[in-house]
């Protein structure tokens, strides 16, 4: 059974740091490009960043580029989001996300880890 | 950045009646859009990719039609369980995805 299932979310002030953690298990996670997405409170879905599966490319949305990191361990599993210079408009919760190969929709998502960036 | 519009914003239907979503892209997505169930406190669930292929295990009376820029969401009778806000997602210009402002399925 695949599942994903972030960790690291919490309460940051504002211009504070906060590192994601995304645990993927069930699939062999070294051959697929992941994903992060975030939701705002009561909002909608916003793409934040894609690392393909050796790590060769990353993107990242205008709203975040230079203020986060995505990354991946392949050996442990696991994809990061690393959050610097946060602002209160970070505040979300963030999913990662499975991209399906030669396709580009996400078809797993894990639960979520709720940031709230607050003074 | 292509943007993609959804309508109606809140659509409310009774229980066992058809419920029909639109999206709209700002540009040609070809085939490549993907509709999404989401209930309160639930991650995004995969239900119809390449805008009319139902994914894994959801039921027949989901269905998607459209391409290009014209897309549709119909579910042909509605359960309680389907009452969940639906998003629409275009990635044919991955990895610069994005996601249509949701509709919001509410029982009448």
């Amino acid at each position: 059974e695949v599942q994903l299932v972030e960790s690291g979310g919490g309460l940051v002030k504002p211009g504070g740091s906060l590192r994601l953690s995304c645990a993927a298990s069930g699939f062999t996670f070294s051959s697929y490009s992941m994903n992060w997405v975030r939701q705002a409170p009561g909002k909608g879905l916003e793409w934040v960043s894609s690392i393909s599966s050796s790590s060769s490319y990353i993107y990242y949305a205008d709203s975040v580029k230079g203020r986060f990191t995505i990354s991946r361990d392949n050996a442990k599993n696991s994809l990061y989001l690393q959050m610097n210079s946060l602002r209160a408009e970070d505040t979300a919760v963030y999913y990662c996300a499975r991209v399906v190969p030669i396709g580009g929709y996400f078809d797993y998502w894990g639960q979520g880890t709720l940031v709230t960036v607050s003074s | 950045e292509i943007v993609m519009t959804q309508s109606p914003a809140t659509l409310s239907v009774s229980p066992g009646e058809r419920a029909t979503l639109s999206c709209r892209a700002s540009q040609s997505v070809s085939s490549n859009l993907a509709w999404y169930q989401q209930k309160p406190g639930q991650a995004p669930r995969l239900l119809i990719y390449g805008a009319s292929t139902r994914a894994t295990g959801i039921p027949a009376r989901f269905s998607g039609s459209g391409s290009g820029t014209e897309f549709t969401l119909t579910i042909s009778s509605l359960q309680s369980e389907d009452f969940a806000v639906y998003y629409c997602q275009q990635y044919n210009n991955w990895p610069l995805y994005t996601f249509g402002q949701g509709t919001k399925l509410e029982i009448k």
